[in-house]
């Protein structure tokens, strides 16, 4: 079951924030978050694990609230290489707590961020 | 440390041929997965290999496999193909199966006429 992200589509000036969201309908082990520019390959981002911790570097941030199942990226005071698509994937949490290592990815996310 | 390789960069088939690519996980990493991205549909997970294992598989059908080496090289396979497998083929690497990041090649494209 592939995660839901929203929105499909943002567009920022630059120093203005965003957020970007991804939610599952099942219970998850971890989310990961990874940006892919135009005609390259998606790179890391962050992994966020449950028990609700928060991650950032820079000005890049991300929550996990495990009881929604929902994450969420912040993205403040955005600069011109912050655009490109955004994915968040997800881990599914088994029942005897750890995961089966299958990554799957939401949609995705488009931001674009002008002069 | 060499990052993930995945050949050809870019090929052209004939719809009804096969194609195999192939891909060169980091070294030391075991865990392999295969995607498939195409506009306005994300990445799509077609399967993972694990020591040589399939240990997930997405949904697709059977016309697309894979097989991963013991030195964890992997290869995935697609037959009878269609005009609805251009693509880009990604694939990703990582060290153990838990919560650790995907190392991802530059993919591989698809065009099928």
């Amino acid at each position: 079951q592939q995660p839901v992200q929203s929105p499909q589509a943002v567009i920022l000036r630059e120093g203005e924030d965003a957020v970007i969201n991804c939610s599952s309908s099942k219970a998850l082990y971890s989310v990961h978050w990874y940006r892919q520019k135009h005609g390259e390959a998606p790179v890391f981002l962050m992994i966020l694990l449950k028990g609700g911790e928060q991650k950032g570097h820079d000005k890049i941030s991300a929550s996990f609230n495990e009881k929604k199942q929902q994450s969420s990226l912040y993205l403040t005071a955005s600069q011109l290489s912050y655009s490109g698509t955004y994915f968040c994937g997800t881990e599914v949490l088994l029942a005897g707590g750890t995961s089966y290592g299958k990554l799957t990815f939401g949609q995705g996310t488009i931001l674009t961020v002008h002069p | 440390k060499a990052g993930v390789t995945q050949t050809p960069r870019y090929l052209i088939k004939t719809r009804g041929q096969q194609v195999t690519l192939s891909c060169s996980p980091i070294s030391g990493h075991r865990s392999v997965s295969w995607y498939q991205q195409t506009p306005g549909q994300g990445l799509q997970f077609l399967f993972e290999y694990f020591s040589e294992t399939q240990r997930n598989k997405g949904n697709f059908p059977g016309r697309f496999s894979g097989r991963q080496f013991s030195n964890s090289r992997s290869e995935m396979n697609v037959s009878t193909l269609e005009l609805g497998d251009s693509a880009l083929y990604l694939c990703a690497s990582r060290a153990l199966e838990l919560h650790t990041e995907a190392f991802f090649g530059q993919g591989t494209r698809l065009t099928v006429v």
